[in-house]
Order: C-alpha cells, then sequence, then structure tokens
C-alpha cells in the first residue's frame, strides 16, 4: 500500500502570508493527488485533483504542483477562511485510496 | 442542488451489524463510482470503500474486508453500507462521497461529500 506523509502537520501563518504544504507518497503515484480542504464539523472540499487541476468554484489563490513522489499545495494569500485542515490523498495505486495524515493551519 | 444524505448511524454493541444509506439527489448518479470514508473523533480520514458506476467492481480497506459490504440501487439514486461484526475501531463519522469518474480505481477524487453519519460502537 502507499503511504502518504504531509508536512507540516501543524503550522501557523497570517492572513496575507504565502503558505506552502508539502506531501510525499512512498512511491511514485505520476499525478494522481488531490487536496481537499477540511473545517471543523464540516465535510471535506475537493480543492485541487490531477496534482495541479482547481477544482470549479475554488479560489486561484490555491495551487498545486509535483509528480512522482513530492507535491505540494500553495496558499498565495492566505484569507481568514483558509484557516482548516489540509489532506492530501493519491489515486494511483488503489485499493486502498489513502491520505495523509492532515496539516492544520492555524492563525497566527 | 447537489446533494448527499447519509443515514443509519446510531449506537451499536460490538460484534452487531449496521447499514448506512446514503441518498444522492440532483445529478446522475448511475454516471459516477460511489465512495465510504470515515473519520474517527479527532482523527484524519481513512477511505472505507468503493463501487463503480455498474457495481461491476468494488474495493475495501484492508481493515473492513470481509465484514463490510458495499452495494447501490441506481433505479433509487442509493448507496449502502452493510458494517457487519462491528468492533470499537470502527466508530466514527462516515461520509458518502462521490467520485468525479464512473469505475473505480481509476484517478479517484471526491468532490461532493454528505454531512456524515455517526456510528458509535460500545458495550
Amino acid at each position: 500500500d502507499i503511504q502518504m506523509t504531509q508536512s507540516p502537520s501543524s503550522l501557523s501563518a497570517s492572513v496575507g502570508d504565502r503558505v506552502t504544504i508539502t506531501c510525499r507518497a512512498s512511491q511514485s503515484i505520476s499525478s494522481y493527488l488531490n487536496w481537499y480542504q477540511q473545517k471543523p464539523g464540516k465535510a471535506p472540499k475537493l480543492l485541487i485533483y490531477a496534482a495541479s487541476s482547481l477544482q470549479s468554484g475554488v479560489p486561484s489563490r490555491f495551487s498545486g504542483s509535483g509528480s512522482g513522489t513530492d507535491f505540494t499545495l500553495t496558499i498565495s494569500s492566505l484569507q481568514p477562511e483558509d484557516f482548516a485542515t489540509y489532506y492530501c490523498q493519491q489515486s494511483y495505486s488503489t485499493p486502498p485510496v489513502s491520505f495523509g495524515q492532515g496539516t492544520k493551519l492555524e492563525i497566527k | 442542488e447537489v446533494q448527499l444524505v447519509e443515514s443509519g448511524g446510531g449506537l451499536v454493541q460490538p460484534g452487531r451489524s449496521l447499514r448506512l444509506s446514503c441518498a444522492a439527489s440532483g445529478f446522475t448518479f448511475d454516471d459516477y463510482a460511489m465512495h465510504w470514508v470515515r473519520q474517527a473523533p479527532g482523527k484524519g480520514l481513512e477511505w472505507v470503500s468503493g463501487i463503480s458506476w455498474n457495481s461491476g467492481s468494488t474495493g475495501y480497506a484492508d481493515s473492513v474486508k470481509g465484514r463490510f459490504t458495499i452495494s447501490r440501487d441506481n433505479a433509487k439514486n442509493s448507496l449502502y453500507l452493510q458494517m457487519n461484526s462491528l468492533r470499537a475501531e470502527d466508530t466514527a463519522l462516515y461520509y458518502c462521497a462521490k467520485d468525479i469518474v464512473a469505475t473505480i480505481h481509476e484517478r479517484d477524487a471526491f468532490d461532493i461529500w454528505g454531512q456524515g453519519t455517526m456510528v458509535t460502537v460500545s458495550s
């Protein structure tokens, strides 16, 4: 099974900051990598699919990049509504679909 | 409005069974694969099971294989999860999620999620 490791596990940042979250796969997954945002008490929301494709309706300040084993989610200018937990998910070798452990983005 | 609504959760004793349901609306249900994803209290996301558009292919996490069965009824726009031999470690919020493709194990990404139904396994 493919293991997904996110870093950091938690992150403090301020409104307006540029933030990068990293996701590493235990083996190559080509570009089969998705990113989700989850706010407390809410279901996850798909932000990025296929490593770099922005899901419809998601603000352009979110972007994804990478291929193979290393991927990044970047928020170009943090907004108050972006404070949440972010998960990566691989869909290259399934089952099982696997998620990273999550990165909690908090207000500094 | 595109919507998924889960039901069927509750408190159940270890070793007992429970059946979850997910009602879909606002999209062509039989065009897409569907999945169950769970989240234990305070923990991350764990994929549980998926099923292709025509029920031709299913997949399970090792942690539930042999105990859980996923199914769908396209005529009723509904997804199900039959959970047998429940354990304390199955305690979680169970989400129904829509795939962006029709067949599982191909670029699975989950673009629509329900609000979840809570399953608590305890004596």
